[in-house]
């Protein structure tokens, strides 16, 4: 089956520190890649995506590309922001599956002044 | 314009109670899902509908018991609830996306607590 495994956390950094969220996965076919981030109290938001390999995502100075050799999807930002501070959750979509997710564990990143 | 609204989004009762959560989207989406949101934050598929019919039911219990009136409305409903069902319980709902992947808008969320 499927399956997404996310580094764990929680992570701690300062702001302008660089950030990486390590994010393998598992599928069969060629799944899409998301990265959602759930801000305290709130739902989950889109935060990029990648629909085919190589592709990368980017918003709001996060990055990720999709790395079909090496199973990744691994999130990145240059200089991290206080607001910053959230889940971040990545995730798969398989072709047929009606467009159901399957998320990894979820990453908590807290970033201090 | 609230995309996905949930209600209530609070919800506090006893045990073996029966319990329901509203869910609706006027983003004119053909799929709604109900995910599980455990206090870990994992989270986990239970239901999709696509036009009003289950498409995906991820082995629930069958105290719990989704309804799709119309397709941009999906329920929850739950009966004899237990201690272990305490949990965020979010909608969303998705439509194919240019390049084929469906992108879920989620819902605030409604965090159920079992006493």
């Amino acid at each position: 089956g499927n399956s997404v495994t996310q580094m764990e956390g929680p992570v701690t950094l300062s702001e302008e520190a660089f950030l990486t969220i390590n994010c393998t996965y598992t599928a069969t076919g060629y799944p899409s890649l998301f990265w959602y981030v759930q801000y305290p109290g709130e739902g989950l938001q889109l935060l990029l995506k990648a629909t085919k390999a190589d592709d990368k995502g980017s918003n709001k100075g996060f990055e990720a590309t999709y790395r079909k050799e090496t199973t990744s999807f691994h999130l990145e930002k240059g200089s991290v922001q206080v607001s910053d501070s959230a889940v971040y959750f990545c995730a798969l979509s398989a072709g047929t599956s009606y467009g159901k997710l399957t998320f990894g564990q979820g990453t908590i990143l807290t970033v201090h002044p | 314009d609230t995309a996905v609204s949930q209600t209530p989004k609070y919800l506090v009762t006893q045990m073996g109670n029966d319990k329901s959560i509203k869910c609706e989207q006027n983003l004119g989406h053909d799929t709604m899902y109900w995910y599980k949101q455990d206090s870990k934050k994992f989270l986990k598929i239970m239901f999709s509908y696509n036009n009003k019919e289950l498409i995906i039911n991820e082995t629930v219990p069958n105290r719990f018991s989704p309804k799709s009136p119309d397709k941009a409305h999906l329920n929850l409903h739950i009966n004899s609830l237990e201690l272990g069902d305490s949990a965020v319980y979010f909608c969303a709902s998705s439509s194919p996306g240019p390049s084929g992947a469906n992108v879920l808008t989620f819902g605030a969320g409604s965090r159920l607590t079992v006493l």
